[in-house]
């Protein structure tokens, strides 16, 4: 079975700038959480999305917003990127409807905002 | 590869060796665990979890414990192999709450051969 697949794996955005990530997950999951992971705050949630509705939001800043499609599919986009928006963003997938907690992890996309 | 943190803790081990990384979580209400080994130029992946109801779990090498009196959390890992190297997190839930992680700092384990 596949993994989770994020693309770009990299992004070079300018301050101002807005951007959009994807993510899709394993076959049959359908629960994706996105995470930004920084050397200074470290790994931070930002956002879940079950059966096209957002669970649950961490504490960012509206620019920050997500999505997800029917086919489980995750789009996650940031509006008017800041310096401090530089980081990599993970996406995470699981099953959902509590049938197991694990998480699965993406590669990431490395977002340099200049 | 990516950096995951500047100043992370570091645990340095020989190989063969038994390695043991602890975690302090910080919400007493967290019922469910997860330990995650990230590479550089990876996302974290998934080792062992454990529930709020046991006090010891253990994988293929590995074994969690988790001490709720002291919120503390450990993991184990025996025979350590160069190939474990690379940054460990703990994570925490409240599967009541919802499905969000809260994740410790990690730690850096090197494995001297």
């Amino acid at each position: 079975k596949a993994g989770v697949t994020q693309t770009p794996r990299y992004l070079i955005k300018t301050r101002g700038q807005q951007v959009t990530l994807s993510c899709s997950p394993i076959s049959g999951h359908r629960s994706v959480s996105w995470y930004q992971q920084t050397p200074g705050q470290g790994l931070q949630f930002l956002f879940e999305y079950f059966s096209e509705t957002q669970r649950n939001k961490g504490n960012f800043p509206g620019r920050f917003s997500g999505r997800q499609f029917s086919n489980s599919r995750s789009e996650m986009n940031v509006s008017t990127l800041e310096l401090g928006d530089s980081a990599l963003y993970l996406c995470a997938s699981r099953p959902g409807g509590g049938s197991s907690y694990e998480q699965y992890f993406g590669p990431g996309t490395r977002l340099t905002v200049t | 590869g990516e950096s995951v943190g500047l100043h992370l803790p570091t645990l340095s081990v020989q190989e063969g060796d038994n390695s043991i990384i602890n975690c302090a979580y910080s919400n007493s209400a967290s019922d469910y665990f997860i330990w995650y080994k990230q590479e550089s130029g990876k996302g974290p992946q998934f080792i062992i979890d454990i529930r709020s109801n046991m006090d010891k779990r253990q994988g293929q090498r590995v074994t969690v414990l988790l001490n709720k009196t002291v919120k503390h959390l450990s993991l184990q890992i025996a025979a350590t192999q160069p190939g474990d190297s690379a940054v460990y997190f703990c994570a925490e839930n409240t599967l009541n709450a919802g499905n969000m992680l809260t994740f410790g700092g990690g730690t850096r384990l090197m494995v001297k051969p």
